[in-house]
């Protein structure tokens, strides 16, 4: 299973954009990278998922370069409610889904 | 939209006694998770289950833990004696088993916890 690493926190404001940056340098071939929002309290949920280039949602973007050893998520135009812990898991197999420490985003009025 | 369902959302319990969590994961899910998270810790893997048997475990999972699927619908964590350290917020999460060309990583879908103390 591929380890992943993540800052531990990030401070932004209200309206700023804020870029999570993951490091997976052992990423198999088959592996895909997913990112899940954890608020407090409540199960995590899924938020966006890619195996190369650039992915976007209504929610977020995955920028991954072409050697698939990092990624980075995107979130435009933080809010107060996108307060959270942010996770980047990178698997393919079903069986065994770890998630790692996380990175603890905090948004500021 | 399908959401899992987990219950009890709260359970208060002695230490020794016996617990029963329980889940029903999406109805056309067929991998089911059960994961713990000490408070302001992170989310540990326990166990997957597929198939009516277990598929991974973690060396969380020692013998004061089992699961099942008695029923078809519902997914549960017995944990056989509690201890203290056992209290923490228990999550049931679910997903389809993607085979046959599909393309992607499974997503994992997540009840709301219950949340475990141990006195």
């Amino acid at each position: 299973l591929a380890k992943t690493t993540q800052p531990i926190s990030m401070d932004s404001y209200e309206g700023q954009e804020v870029n999570i940056t993951c490091s997976h340098n052992n990423i198999a071939t088959n592996d895909y990278i997913t990112w899940y929002q954890q608020f407090p309290s409540q199960g995590p949920r899924f938020i966006i998922q890619g195996y190369k280039t650039k992915v976007t949602n209504e929610v977020a973007s995955l920028f991954i370069p072409a050697d698939r050893k990092s990624s980075t998520l995107s979130l435009p135009r933080v809010s107060l409610s996108d307060t959270a812990v942010y996770y980047c898991l990178v698997y393919s197999s079903a069986s065994k889904i770890i998630f790692g420490s996380g990175t603890r985003l905090s948004i500021r009025p | 939209e399908p959401e899992v369902t987990q219950t009890p959302s709260h359970q208060v319990t002695q230490m020794g006694q016996e617990v029963i969590l329980r889940c029903v994961p999406i109805s056309n899910h067929l991998y089911f998770y059960w994961y713990r998270q000490i408070l302001g810790q992170k989310v540990e893997f326990l166990v997957s289950f597929y198939n009516n048997e277990i598929s991974e475990k973690s060396e969380i999972f020692d013998d004061q833990f089992s699961v099942e699927r008695p029923d078809g619908s519902n997914f549960t964590l017995k944990i056989r004696s509690t201890k203290l350290e056992d209290s923490a917020m228990y999550f049931c999460a679910s997903t389809t088993d993607r085979v046959g060309g599909y393309s992607g990583a499974n997503v994992l879908t997540f009840g709301a916890g219950s949340r475990l103390t141990v006195l």
